[in-house]
Parts: structure tokens; sequence; C-alpha cells
């Protein structure tokens, strides 16, 4: 099955400053790959994601890189503020009979003032 | 008007008993999911429904039975509960297992 791994496991910046969160995946056919972020105590919420006949997708913020010759992405969050402090989660979507996201391990992101 | 919604959002109980959890979801999608969040954070897929119909059963012992009455709803029942089954249930629903709605989750606690 896909194996996604996904690091670092926790981030501390300084706010203002960038995050960079980055996963890699096993299975070379994946073609969609959706980031979440989890604030604390709540649900899971999709914030972005790329699709593998595109190479980059930005949303003011945030952007979404994929390298699919060397299966990994990656998420770049720019300007960070206190409100993005939350555990993010990277995703790829297996394809066959029965697709299904399979996640990442998850970062916490900390952004301290 | 609540995208996704499960009930209850807190469910504490004896080890051995059985509960449900309910889940509705209104935006007309075709695939509906059960996550388990452990304490760790993993966030693990344990059924998916497709228009009723199972689809993914990752390894989930017997004691967990889901039930989809029809599209839009997708029930989980878990018998025997044990302490390790401790943990936050998500569900989900999804147009073609793509852009996940999750609802807010069920925090099980088995004493």
């Amino acid at each position: 099955g896909e194996n996604v791994e996904q690091h670092p496991s926790t981030l501390s910046v300084q706010e203002g400053d960038s995050a960079v969160i980055k996963c890699t995946y096993s299975d070379s056919a994946s073609n969609y790959f959706p980031w979440y972020k989890q604030e604390l105590g709540k649900r899971p919420q999709l914030i972005i994601d790329i699709r593998s006949n595109v190479g980059e997708k930005k949303d003011q913020r945030i952007a979404v890189t994929l390298n699919k010759t060397a299966k990994h992405f990656s998420l770049h969050i720019t300007e960070t503020q206190p409100e993005d402090s939350a555990v993010y989660f990277c995703a790829v979507l297996n394809t066959g009979t029965a697709s299904k996201l399979t996640f990442g391990t998850g970062t916490r992101l900390q952004v301290t003032l | 008007d609540t995208a996704v919604s499960q009930t209850p959002k807190y469910l504490v109980t004896q080890m051995g008993n059985d509960k449900s959890i309910k889940c509705e979801q209104n935006l007309g999608h075709d695939t509906m999911y059960w996550y388990k969040q452990d304490s760790k954070k993993f966030l693990k897929i344990m059924f998916s429904y497709n228009n009723k119909e199972l689809i993914i059963n990752e390894t989930v012992p017997n004691r967990f039975s889901p039930k989809s009455p029809d599209k839009a709803h997708l029930n989980l029942h878990i018998n025997s509960l044990e302490l390790g089954d401790s943990a936050v249930y998500f569900c989900a629903s999804s147009q073609q297992q793509e852009k996940l709605f999750f609802g807010s989750g069920t925090q099980l606690s088995v004493l």
C-alpha cells in the first residue's frame, strides 16, 4: 500500500517567518495531494490541494509544490501568523479499484510572537 | 447548516459496553468514511462507503460494524469496547474520494 512520510513532526517559527512541511510518497501512480489543517480540538479542514499534472499552486499565503519524479510535495506558508498554529497533514490519493486518501503523520506548527 | 454532523461529541463508557456513533451529511456526496485519530494524532481510515456499499475495510476488528442506511448516513457501532478503542472518531464525506469534509469528531473514552 501507499506509504506517506511527513517531516518535520514539530516546527516552531517566529511570526512573519516562513514554514515548510515536506511529504514523500511511494506510489508513482498517485495523482491527488491535499493538505489539511487541524486546529486544537477541531476537525481537519482542507486548505489546499494539487493534482499530478500541476507543479505548483498558490492561494494567498499558502502554496504547494509537487515533484512527481522525486515523489515528494511540500506545503509553504509565508508571513506566518499565530492563527497558523495547528497540526498540518499531507495526504495522497491512491488510485485503483478502492482508492483512498492516506494521511501523513502530521506536523505540529507553532507560530510564536 | 452543518455539512457533516456526527453525534455524540463525547462518549465515556465502561469496557465491554456497546456504543454507536451517528453521522449525517447534507452535501449530496456519494462517499462517506470513518477515520480514527489516536492520541498521537495519526489519522487512519477505517471504512469507506460509496452509495451505501462498503468499499474499504482497513483490517478493523469485527467488533466495529458500520451501517449505511442511505448515502447521506453512515453510522458506526462498536461492540465489547476495549481500552485501546479510546480515540477520536471522525466521520467524513466526499465526492469521488477527493476533498474530504470531516465531521466535528466523537471523543470516545473507554474506562
